[in-house]
């Protein structure tokens, strides 16, 4: 079955304990990116990768990194999480850029 | 960078009635322009979306119109039934790994 997976699916941690949160996709999409989405705000992009070693920041990139080391796989890494960073998070990828997004099941983090 | 508003936050209506949801957007270079539903708890889908060549798309009670002169664009939702109850979302994005930037979100209820 053509998905994104998203792992984990609920987090709970503590102010600055480096997390990351894993996303796989298996349909050999080029284009992978990462979204918040808070009340009111809608989603925003964090960052995006258009290929393999080929990554850009978004509207939000502050406090997150993010590596594309192989296709399938495009994880986002809190270093020093902090409160504000409290969220629901999407991973979404699609076959090139400007096309249909497919998103994950979504993370919700919670950084105490 | 692009600027995407969507109105109303919230909107109600009988089943049955029509439903329309507005963005605009602020830069003439963005060329594709999705629209996502998302359901209580369930990740972002796609519904609909409108490239700039097009001024106008349908898919049975939904359709999408652009106008690209006034950079805004609208969702249609004829024939409303329960199940269209959800938030929805506009986006705007421009091709060549450019940001992907969504409205914040017009909540709609259905009601019986």
């Amino acid at each position: 079955e053509a998905q994104v997976t998203q792992n984990p699916r609920y987090l709970i941690t503590v102010t600055g304990k480096k997390l990351t949160v894993t996303c796989s996709q298996n349909m050999n999409h080029e284009y992978m990116s990462w979204y918040r989405q808070d009340p009111g705000l809608g989603l925003r992009q964090i960052y995006y990768s258009m290929n393999v070693e080929v990554t850009d920041k978004g509207d939000v990139p502050e406090g997150y990194k993010v590596s594309r080391k192989e296709k399938r796989n495009f994880p986002l890494i809190l270093e020093s999480p902090s409160p504000n960073q409290t969220s629901l998070y999407f991973c979404a990828s699609s076959f090139q850029d400007n096309e249909k997004l497919f998103f994950g099941s979504g993370t919700q983090l919670s950084v105490l | 960078g692009e600027n995407v508003e969507q109105h109303p936050s919230t909107l109600s209506v009988q089943e049955g009635d029509s439903a329309v949801i507005k963005c605009t957007y602020s830069d003439s270079a963005s060329n594709y322009f999705p629209w996502y539903k998302q359901e209580l708890g369930k990740r972002p889908q796609l519904i609909i979306d409108i490239r700039s060549n097009v001024g106008e798309k349908k898919d049975q009670r939904i359709a999408v119109t652009l106008n690209k002169t006034a950079k805004h664009f609208s969702l249609h939702i004829t024939e409303t039934q329960p199940e269209d109850s959800a938030v929805y979302f506009c986006a705007a994005s421009m091709s060549y790994g450019q940001n992907f930037v969504f409205g914040p979100g017009t909540r709609l209820s259905v009601l019986p």
